[in-house]
């Protein structure tokens, strides 16, 4: 089946340090979307990207969709105490004939940041 | 609080008794998501809805797990004779269109003894 490959597995960062992590795959997806989930919480979406090259920001996060639509990069600038949580990517698949297309995860990306 | 809420937050059962979980989705979401979550892994896909109809189902969803929307708002999962392998967290999510812009709950932890 489809397998998103996200790394770093887990990163411990120092306060005010920038941060990225990666996502690729073997498949094409239509959409690449990034989620947080902090302890004990259900997964938050942080940005959803529509378009191969795109470049979105929300904050202090920046998203790109990458352009073979088979990878997706995050990047935290100035990171801050509240980042702390697991990162998840997250791919649609296309619709193909019987399938509505079902989002797909990495593994995560464990973030822990030093005050 | 206008959130996806799912009921239980925690259950604890012995290996072959029956559970049952709720999910109440945004009330304008006419898609609603059932996701598996085991340590250390990402929620992984079981089945969805699009209003009363399931549309989809994973090959996780093995024969013993159903799940239902009868009237296109809230749904659940009922797991028969669970087996130690079952403990994992549900997560419910629900979303207006196929977009992949899901909204989840908090999930319901399962720990089969």
């Amino acid at each position: 089946g489809q397998q998103l490959n996200q790394s770093p597995q887990s990163m411990f960062i120092q306060e005010g340090e920038d941060v990225s992590m990666n996502c690729t795959s073997s498949s094409i997806f239509n959409t690449w979307l990034w989620y947080k989930q902090d302890p004990g919480e259900g997964p938050v979406l942080l940005i959803a990207l529509y378009k191969a090259g795109e470049l979105t920001s929300n904050g202090r996060l920046t998203a790109q969709f990458g352009i073979t639509r088979k990878d997706s990069f995050l990047n935290i600038s100035a990171s801050i105490p509240s980042d702390v949580g697991i990162y998840f990517c997250a791919g649609l698949l296309p619709y193909y004939g019987g399938s509505q297309g079902n989002l797909i995860f990495g593994k995560g990306t464990k973030l822990s940041v030093k005050p | 609080d206008t959130g996806v809420s799912q009921d239980p937050r925690h259950k604890i059962t012995k290996r072959g008794q029956n559970v049952t979980f709720r999910c109440d989705p945004i009330s304008e979401h006419n898609r609603l998501y059932w996701y598996r979550q085991t340590l250390g892994q990402g929620p992984e896909f079981l089945t969805y809805f699009q209003n009363e109809a399931q549309l989809e189902k994973s090959r996780l969803l093995s024969d013993r797990f159903s799940a239902e929307r009868p009237k296109g708002s809230f749904s659940t999962l009922e797991i028969q004779r669970t087996e130690q392998g079952d403990s994992a967290m549900y997560l419910c999510a629900s979303s207006a269109g196929n977009t992949g812009e899901l909204f989840f709950g908090e999930g319901s932890r399962l720990t089969v003894l």
